[in-house]
């Protein structure tokens, strides 16, 4: 089946520093890749889509200029959380879809491990 | 747009206990719905999928849902839970383009 991998699991920084976190489709290419953040104890939120060759979306409330997204290849994602504060610390994961069907609607994700950012 | 809603936050059962956790959505189009099962500290991993077809669904690990479009529902269930099946687990619906997510219910298998 389709993987996706993320790159750092897991990563521990000082406040106002940057942080690039990797996702990856390994063996499939991805135009898309969508971005979500979790808090503890609660569910998924959709932060953006990433489109390969041209600029991201992002969700209402998400800033676009602390979150760093940059889709340059088919199989590779970045977000860079610029200027991270504690209140960044959170779980990370991203996700690749795997189209069916000829309409193209309605995609099944393949989501990356997780990265999991603490800012001291 | 899509929604989906979990009508359950937690779930604590006792072991070898039969399980259902309730999942209900909306949307204006016809929708794709999973479960994922998310264990501390890792990503999410599927369980089951409906796309089409047989409104019964079977997954991994003994899981299974039921689509049911009159009552807008796709409810998980498992006949008999074990201490392992302790986690969070997650309804989705994926309409066009993107995939929306219940706000998760945490089930406690007890010994």
């Amino acid at each position: 089946g389709a993987v996706v991998s993320q790159h750092p699991s897991w990563v521990i920084c000082k406040s106002g520093t940057s942080v690039k976190i990797e996702c990856r489709s390994l063996d499939f290419q991805a135009t898309t890749m969508f971005w979500y953040r979790q808090f503890p104890k609660q569910s998924l939120m959709l932060m953006a889509t990433s489109n390969e060759g041209s600029k991201a979306t992002y969700e209402q409330g998400v800033e676009k200029d602390k979150f760093l997204i940059n889709h340059a290849s088919l199989t590779l994602s970045t977000l860079t959380v610029t200027s991270a504060h504690p209140e960044d610390s959170s779980f990370y994961i991203c996700s690749a879809p795997g189209g069916f069907g000829t309409s193209g609607r309605g995609y099944e994700q393949f989501f990356g491990p997780g990265t999991r950012l603490t800012v001291l | 747009a899509q929604s989906v809603t979990q009508l359950d936050s937690q779930v604590p059962v006792f072991e070898e206990a039969p399980v259902e956790l309730r999942c209900n959505y909306s949307s204006s189009v016809s929708v794709y719905l999973f479960w994922y099962v998310q264990y501390p500290n890792q990503g999410l991993q599927l369980l089951l999928k409906y796309l089409s077809g047989s409104t019964l669904v079977k997954g991994i690990n003994g899981f299974e849902a039921e689509f049911n479009k009159s009552q807008t529902s796709f409810h998980l269930r498992k006949p008999s839970v074990h201490i392992s099946d302790t986690a969070e687990y997650f309804c989705a619906v994926s309409g066009v383009d993107d995939m929306r997510f219940g706000a998760g219910t945490r089930l406690t298998v007890k010994p």
